[in-house]
C-alpha cells in the first residue's frame, strides 16, 4: 500500500534534548512537508521540500531543523532551541507545483517533560 | 499575505440533521485553489476535495457539497443527513506559492 509513514505515534523526552521525527512516503512524490498543530489552531508549516536537497522555512522554522537526502524521506529534527515544543506533529507529500493536494502521515505526538 | 477563516470553532448537531461549515479566504492571486480536509480523532487529515479558482460550480459527492462563492471568497462545505461517522474536525485550506494556507478548523460533533 502507498502511504506515509511516521513513526513513533508518541514520544516522550527530557526538556533540553534533541529529538528526530522520521516521515516516510512510497508515494514517488517529490515535494514533502512538516506541519506543527497545537490544540484549537490549524496546521502551521514549519518546513517544505520541492526536491531532493532543498529545503525551504515555512511560517514556524525556528528551532527546527530538516534534511532531504533522500526522496523518500524528510525527518525533521526539534532541537533544545524550540521554547514550546510539545505539539502533534504532521508529514505530508505531493506531487511538485504550486496547487496540488498534499496527503498526510498518521502524525507523530510529541511530549517534552 | 494569504488568509483561510473559519468562524465556527465548534458546531454539535443530531443526526440526520444537515450542517454547512463555512470558509472565507483572502488572497492577491488570481489563479488558487481550495480545499477541505477532514481529521478524525486518529489524527491523520484526509483529503476531501481540490477546487480551482476557475469553476465555481458547485460540487456533489454522496452526502457531501461544496459552495464555491467567488464575490464572497466563501468555499462553504455542507454535510446532509449527517451520520456519527462525520464527527471531526474539518479544515478549509487555501494553495499558494507551493504551500498549503489552512484555516483554524471546524470541530463537528454528531450526536446520536
Amino acid at each position: 500500500d502507498g502511504g506515509i509513514t511516521q513513526s513513533p505515534k508518541y514520544l516522550f523526552r527530557k526538556e533540553g534534548q534533541n529529538v528526530t521525527l522520521s516521515c516516510e512516503q512510497n508515494l514517488n512524490h517529490d515535494a514533502m512537508y512538516w506541519y506543527r498543530q497545537d490544540p484549537g489552531q490549524g496546521l502551521r508549516l514549519i518546513y517544505y521540500s520541492q526536491i531532493v536537497n532543498d529545503f525551504q522555512k515555512g511560517d514556524i522554522a525556528e528551532g527546527y531543523s530538516v534534511s532531504r537526502e533522500k526522496k523518500e524521506s524528510f525527518p525533521l529534527t526539534v532541537t533544545s532551541a524550540q521554547k514550546n515544543p510539545t505539539a502533534f506533529y504532521l508529514c505530508a507529500s505531493s506531487i511538485p507545483g504550486r496547487h496540488n493536494e498534499q496527503f498526510f502521515g498518521p502524525g507523530t505526538r510529541l511530549t517534552v517533560l | 499575505a494569504q488568509k483561510v477563516t473559519q468562524a465556527q470553532t465548534e458546531i454539535s448537531v443530531v443526526e440526520k440533521e444537515d450542517v454547512t461549515l463555512d470558509c472565507v479566504y483572502e488572497t492577491r492571486d488570481t489563479t488558487y485553489y481550495l480545499f477541505w480536509y477532514k481529521q478524525p480523532p486518529s489524527g491523520e487529515l484526509v483529503f476531501l476535495i481540490r477546487r480551482n479558482s476557475f469553476d465555481e460550480q458547485n460540487e456533489i459527492s454522496g452526502r457531501y457539497s461544496w459552495n464555491f462563492q467567488k464575490s464572497t471568497s466563501s468555499f462553504n462545505f455542507t454535510i446532509t443527513a449527517s451520520q456519527v461517522v462525520d464527527s471531526a474536525v474539518y479544515f478549509c485550506a487555501l494553495s499558494g506559492n507551493y504551500k498549503l494556507t489552512f484555516g483554524k478548523g471546524t470541530l463537528l460533533t454528531v450526536n446520536p
